[in-house]
Order: structure tokens, then sequence, then C-alpha cells
């Protein structure tokens, strides 16, 4: 059974740091592209970027606004997947989902980030 | 403002058939494959129909998918009171290097 399961989102102040992990298992993580998908409260879908599979160069594709300041790695030996995200602002207030690449098969249940004062 | 385009909601009575469209350009429905989304309240998106007509496994036949030059639908027929939900097209945009969403269409079985 595929599991994807996110963790790590909290309340933090604005200019603060948070690092996202995202845990796959069911499938092989290491042919795996994933990304990273946010929804703020009440609103739609917003991809916020994706890593490829080292297979396939390992490299990262961001957001604009995002670029600069968030950055997705990865630990094939771990079978997960980070966001650190730094310089936060009120704006990156969303659910943060973690799927897999590029068709978003799977997804998972989502973790709250809060910037605020 | 979102790069693909698509009606806020969407209704009909159960047994209807509705369709929802996803409108984009050149650089992303144009010349990339269309997935959509079916997010149930306070749930996470699922896929739906996968490269513009594809469904996975699991996903009943009466939901559809199709693509025509930069616009895409998605087509559901015999509506049921469970499908009631918010559905997103999504594509990869060639020319903004990152994978763009619609702004998501809420559908009412009424």
């Amino acid at each position: 059974e595929v599991q994807v399961v996110e963790s790590g989102g909290g309340l933090v102040k604005p200019g603060g740091s948070l690092r996202l992990s995202c845990a796959a298992s069911g499938f092989t993580f290491s042919d795996a592209w994933m990304s990273w998908v946010r929804q703020p409260p009440g609103k739609g879908l917003e991809w916020v970027g994706r890593i490829k599979s080292k297979t396939a160069g390992g490299t990262t594709d961001y957001a604009a606004p995002v670029k600069g300041r968030f950055t997705i790695s990865r630990d094939d030996s771990k079978n997960t997947v980070y966001l650190q995200m730094n310089s936060l602002e009120t704006e990156d207030t969303a659910v943060y989902y973690c799927a897999t690449d590029p068709r978003g098969m799977h997804w998972g249940q989502g973790t709250l980030v809060t910037v605020s004062s | 403002q979102s790069v693909l385009t698509q009606p806020p909601s969407a209704s009909g009575t159960p047994g209807q058939r509705v369709t929802i469209s996803c409108s984009g350009g050149s650089s992303n429905i144009g010349r990339n494959a269309v997935n959509w989304y079916q997010q149930l309240p306070g749930t996470a998106p699922k896929l739906l129909i996968y490269t513009n007509n594809q469904r996975p496994s699991g996903v009943p036949d009466r939901f559809s998918g199709s693509k025509s030059g930069t616009s895409a639908s998605l087509a559901i027929s015999g509506l049921q009171s469970e499908d009631e939900a918010d559905y997103y097209c999504a594509a990869w945009d060639d020319s903004l290097n990152g994978r763009v969403f619609g702004g998501g269409t809420k559908l009412t079985v009424l």
C-alpha cells in the first residue's frame, strides 16, 4: 500500500524558517519525482516545486513566489523528501501537500503551516 | 489569477452529465498533458484523470477527460451526490518552467 506522510508544520513568525518532511513508502522512492503543492485557507491549489529522481539528474524547479526562499531536497536512503522554507511571509500560510510527480498519483494528507506574528 | 481558467462553480442534478472546462495557452495545455484532481471537503486532492484522458485504477468510468488545442474538459456522467467536490486541472507550463493549476471548480449536486 502506498503511503505519503507529511510532517513538520506549525506556527512560525514572519521571517522565520521551517522544514517540512515527506516520508513515502509502497513504491520505489528512488525512481520517483516528488513535488510540493500548497493550499492557502479557503483557496485553490498552488504548485510550490519539485525534485527529480537522481537518475534524472536530481534537479529542482520552483514556482516564482518561493524561488530563492524555499529548497527541496531528498534522501533516498530514508525515502524522504524535504521542503526547507526560509524568510517566511504571511502569504506562505497554507496546507502543504507532498505528491508524486508529474501525475500526482499519490498525495499525503498535508501539513498546516501558519506564518503569523 | 490562475494561469489555467476554470469556471468557479458548476451544478447538476443526480443522473445528469456535467462538464468542467479548463482554458490555457500554447505554453501549457497546448504542449503538455493535462491532469484533473478531485478534492472532497477537508481531504487531500485525488488524481482523477491523467495525460488528458486516462483514468487511474479505481476511478469510475463516469469520469472522462478530453483535450483540444489549448483547452481541456472534464465530463462527469450519471452525477451522484458523492461527486460534490472541488475539481482542479493542471499542466506543466514550458514558459514558467513550472506546473500550473486552474483556480478550481466547485461542483454542487442539487
